[in-house]
């Protein structure tokens, strides 16, 4: 099993130009999740989805989109790239049952916008 | 949202040393988590602890929970080189939010040889 995948892994924009975030799982998990980490500072929850169909916005969703295109792919769309969104992104995915929601992370994209 | 502080931001030990890291919150928690990240690298899930449990082991990882002071640590015992990593705490939230983790800002863990 792969776990979590994410492409690109390393990705530099201009401002203004937009680009998609791919993420796909293979452990058959119904929640989808992105973050966004800043040097020195733990992860932040951009958009989340609790299962296929729906998308839930989390602490940082400005600027971002979403889509969960089936139970395996999640992906998160910078519309007009700002400086402000030069961050590391994590994908990850988990269930959703009770006390036990741990998460698995993909690798990471790492973005820079000029 | 909650929020996750831990202490210390970094710690250095020598190999063979124990390591303790904290974590304090702020809201009610369903269960409260620990991950690694090695550098330049996604997370890892290493422990969970549940709301109505007080301690937990896993090999040399010791996590303990009081819900009374909203506070966590984790313990390393015999700590190697290849323990160092950052260390986040990320708490999971009672009712419809349970499937959302919010993350600590992480404590930096260097294992000199």
């Amino acid at each position: 099993n792969a776990g979590v995948t994410q492409t690109p892994k390393f990705q530099v924009l201009k401002t203004g130009q937009s680009m998609t975030l791919q993420c796909a799982q293979d452990m058959n998990h119904n929640s989808m999740y992105w973050y966004r980490q800043d040097p020195g500072m733990g992860l932040r929850l951009i958009y989340y989805s609790a299962s296929e169909g729906t998308t839930d916005k989390g602490e940082v969703p400005n600027g971002y989109n979403v889509s969960r295109l089936n139970k395996r792919e999640f992906s998160l769309r910078l519309e007009s790239a700002a400086p402000s969104q030069t961050s590391v992104y994590f994908c990850a995915s988990g269930w959703t049952s009770g006390s036990y929601n741990e998460q698995f992370f993909g690798p990471g994209t790492r973005l820079t916008v000029l | 949202s909650q929020q996750g502080e831990e202490d210390p931001q970094a710690l250095s030990i020598q190999e063979g040393e124990n390591a303790t890291m904290n974590c304090s919150y702020k809201t009610s928690i369903n269960n409260l988590q620990w991950y690694r990240q090695n550098s330049g690298r996604g997370l890892v899930h290493l422990i969970l602890i549940r709301s109505n449990e007080r301690e937990k082991h896993s090999g040399r990882l010791r996590v303990t929970l009081d819900t009374s002071k909203k506070s966590s640590s984790l313990l390393i015992t015999a700590s190697r080189a290849a323990d160092t990593a950052s260390y986040f705490c990320a708490m999971g939230g009672e009712g419809t939010s349970g499937s959302r983790l919010t993350f600590g800002e992480g404590t930096q863990l260097t294992v000199n040889p």
